[in-house]
């Protein structure tokens, strides 16, 4: 696609459910990103891909949360158990080169969770 | 742990006046700066980055300019305009780690 693209783009769940935020981003980007946006704050750093595997997930709040990138190039950001506090807006971002080389993050629209 | 810190968090100025937003990080081997601006309810977009290796950088209306030795960063947005309002988010690259990590954004608002 043109773009980072992100699904769903609005997900209403329960407070104890399971979710699963999927992005699909820029074809040929070999790094991939998480972070969590809630209102009125910056973008919080929630975990890296280099390809398939996790490069940092240093930012992922709890063991709750999860996120994979099987083949390298979709990835799914699992939460278990949600909680109220989950509430945020979920971006990902692709960028070409990582590492020393790391230059722009193409986001994508983002996928705002709410935990009733 | 390593961060940014940004400031002011909101900032209003006269329309065609200056906008300058600071911003410290503590990591001192970050070699990478990017600015993004976020429309309401839209994503986060890069406007201009520097690496360590130049002291400022322009683009039009849009510099930015970098202090290796205190560790700070700062945008300037010259003769603002309406559309210039958003929120803008610096942003550092951790060295090692290749994370990127964000400031928690200014509020620009250009006043007519």
């Amino acid at each position: 696609g043109a773009g980072v693209s992100q699904t769903p783009s609005n997900k209403v769940t329960e407070k104890g459910k399971y979710v699963e935020l999927r992005c699909d981003p820029i074809s040929g980007h070999t790094a991939l990103y998480w972070y969590r946006q809630s209102l009125g704050q910056g973008p919080e750093f929630l975990i890296y891909f280099q390809g398939t595997g996790a490069a940092d997930d240093s930012g992922l709040p709890n063991d709750r949360f999860f996120a994979v990138r099987p083949e390298g190039s979709v990835s799914t950001l699992k939460i278990q158990r949600t909680e109220r506090g989950d509430s945020a807006v979920y971006l990902c971002a692709s960028s070409l080169q990582a590492g020393a080389n790391t230059g722009e993050l193409f986001f994508g629209e983002g996928s705002r969770l709410t935990v009733l | 742990g390593e961060n940014v810190e940004q400031h002011p968090s909101t900032l209003s100025v006269q329309e065609g006046d200056s906008a300058v937003i600071k911003c410290t990080y503590s990591d001192s081997a970050s070699n990478y700066f990017p600015w993004y601006k976020q429309e309401l309810g839209k994503r986060p977009q890069l406007i201009i980055d520097i690496r360590s290796n130049v002291g400022e950088k322009k683009d039009q209306r849009i510099a930015v300019t970098l202090n290796k030795t205190a560790k700070h960063f700062s945008l300037h947005i010259t003769e603002t305009q309406p559309e210039d309002s958003a929120v803008y988010f610096c942003a550092a690259l951790l060295s090692g780690d290749d994370k990127i990590i964000f400031g928690k954004g200014t509020r620009l608002h250009i006043l007519p």
